[in-house]
């Protein structure tokens, strides 16, 4: 397996301007995790889903901030519109259920000017 | 809810000496406990982790933890590290209910020759 795919690996954008990240996550698995890591937080948890559903997304910052995973093979988080504030590498991983451990992706660095 | 503390944010470490990550962490509930590795513009990467059993856990690249309960903590040792081993270090911890990871701040480990 090629392990958990995002893209882009890198995006810049100007403020105000709507930005999808995407997510695939490893076959067979059926958990699946959005992380924000900055300098100043740290690695933060925005959202994540069980099954395609999501089961817990207190962490999303705020209502311009939203994530779907319509299917097991894919997910998007997509900021509208977007803020200097959210430059950021943003993860995603993925858990086969009762297997504990986390795979990440090799993130995306958005930055918004 | 679990929380996680790293005490050291850098640690700058010579080659062939051993080195020691510390982590603390609290929860209300049994934990599962984590290292991760970041290289540099990488994702994170499991180092090592405990469910149960014994204290003592082995990981990859030479590295091994030791769970403590009665002074909650898990700390991450390396006899001898390799200018490679230069990355940062993440400590983790998810609950028996569910697979969401709770990250501490990192550690900075930069070996020198």
């Amino acid at each position: 397996d090629a392990g958990v795919i995002q893209s882009p690996r890198h995006e810049v954008t100007e403020m105000g301007q709507e930005v999808t990240l995407r997510c695939k996550p490893i076959s067979g698995h059926n958990s699946l995790f959005w992380y924000r890591q900055t300098m100043m937080r740290g690695l933060e948890l925005l959202i994540y889903f069980n099954n395609n559903v999501p089961i817990d997304d207190s962490g999303m910052p705020e209502d311009r901030f939203s994530a779907k995973m319509p299917n097991a093979s894919f997910s998007t988080l997509k900021i509208q519109p977007s803020e200097p504030r959210d430059s950021a590498v943003y993860f995603c991983a993925s858990i086969q259920s009762g297997k504990l451990e986390a795979f990440f992706g090799q993130g995306t660095r958005l930055t918004v000017v | 809810a679990q929380s996680v503390t790293q005490l050291d944010s850098q640690v700058p470490v010579f080659e062939e000496a051993p080195v020691e990550l510390r982590c603390n962490y609290s929860s209300s509930v049994s934990v599962y406990l984590f290292w991760y590795v970041q290289y540099p513009n990488q994702g994170l990467q499991l180092l090592l982790k405990y469910l149960s059993g014994s204290t003592l856990v082995k990981g990859i690249n030479g590295f091994e933890a030791e769970f403590n309960k009665s002074q909650t903590s898990f700390h991450l040792r390396k006899p001898s590290v390799h200018i490679s081993d230069t990355a940062e270090y993440f400590c983790a911890v998810s609950s028996s209910n569910d697979y969401k990871l709770s990250f501490g701040a990192g550690t900075t480990v930069t070996v020198r020759a």
